[in-house]
């Protein structure tokens, strides 16, 4: 079965450091573009970073470069997202996606996980 | 930064209605476009991408349509399990930006 498991969420203060991570399964990972889309609380969903197969692209969402880094492990099947500085906007579920195998660097998300929920507040 | 604009933002529809939904992008995308459903408590599911083209088992009453800055997610006759959230999202640019969403609800 094609799989995505986030885990690592949890309450932080402002200003502290956590790190996510999506396990994949089903599919050959080491093949894939993965995406982090992160959904404030009852808000629409937010493209956050997405990283290529080799890791040779990576790019951000303006609002978390310099704080937030992606990385993969492709030997052990798993994305990461590094998040320090964490601020109050930061709070949402944060969801990994893949991007559909297209030959290129276009292509929809077309598996999700299930999210995993970051809460930063005070 | 290529906004999506969705249009209405709730939509209420009998079952067994057609429901209309648009998606307006800021700049052309050609068609990387993909639309999106989304229940409450679960993961968004694709269900057109390219603009047009269906994603695997998604049923032939979803149907996607447009090009360049002008997009349409028809569903032909509305089941109860269609009622949900749908967002637009462009790939055609960095950074990936989706719509706000369109609710779609029981009349």
């Amino acid at each position: 079965e094609v799989q995505l498991v986030e885990s690592g969420g949890g309450l932080v203060k402002p200003g502290e450091s956590l790190r996510l991570s999506c396990a994949a399964s089903g599919f050959i990972f080491s093949s894939c573009t993965m995406n982090w889309v992160r959904q404030a609380p009852g808000q629409g969903l937010e493209w956050v970073s997405s990283i290529s197969s080799s890791s040779t692209y990576i790019y951000y969402e303006d609002s978390v470069k310099g704080r937030f880094t992606i990385s993969r492990d492709n030997p052990k099947n798993s994305l990461y997202l590094q998040m320090n500085s964490l601020r109050a906007e930061d709070t949402a579920v944060y969801y990994c996606a893949r991007k559909r195998l297209t030959g290129d660097h276009l292509g929809a998300f077309d598996i999700w996980g299930q999210g995993t929920m970051v809460t930063v507040s005070s | 930064e290529i906004v999506m604009t969705q249009s209405p933002a709730t939509l209420s529809v009998s079952p067994g209605e057609r429901a209309t939904l648009s998606c307006r992008a800021s700049q052309s995308v050609s068609s990387n476009l993909a639309w999106y459903q989304q229940k409450p408590g679960q993961a968004p599911r694709l269900l057109i991408y390219d603009a047009s083209t269906r994603a695997t088992d998604i049923p032939a009453r979803f149907s996607g349509s447009g090009s360049g800055t002008e997009f349409t997610l028809t569903i032909s006759s509305l089941q109860s399990e269609d009622f949900a959230v749908y967002y637009c999202q462009q790939y055609n640019n960095w950074p990936r930006t989706f719509g706000q969403g369109t609710k779609v609800e029981i009349k």
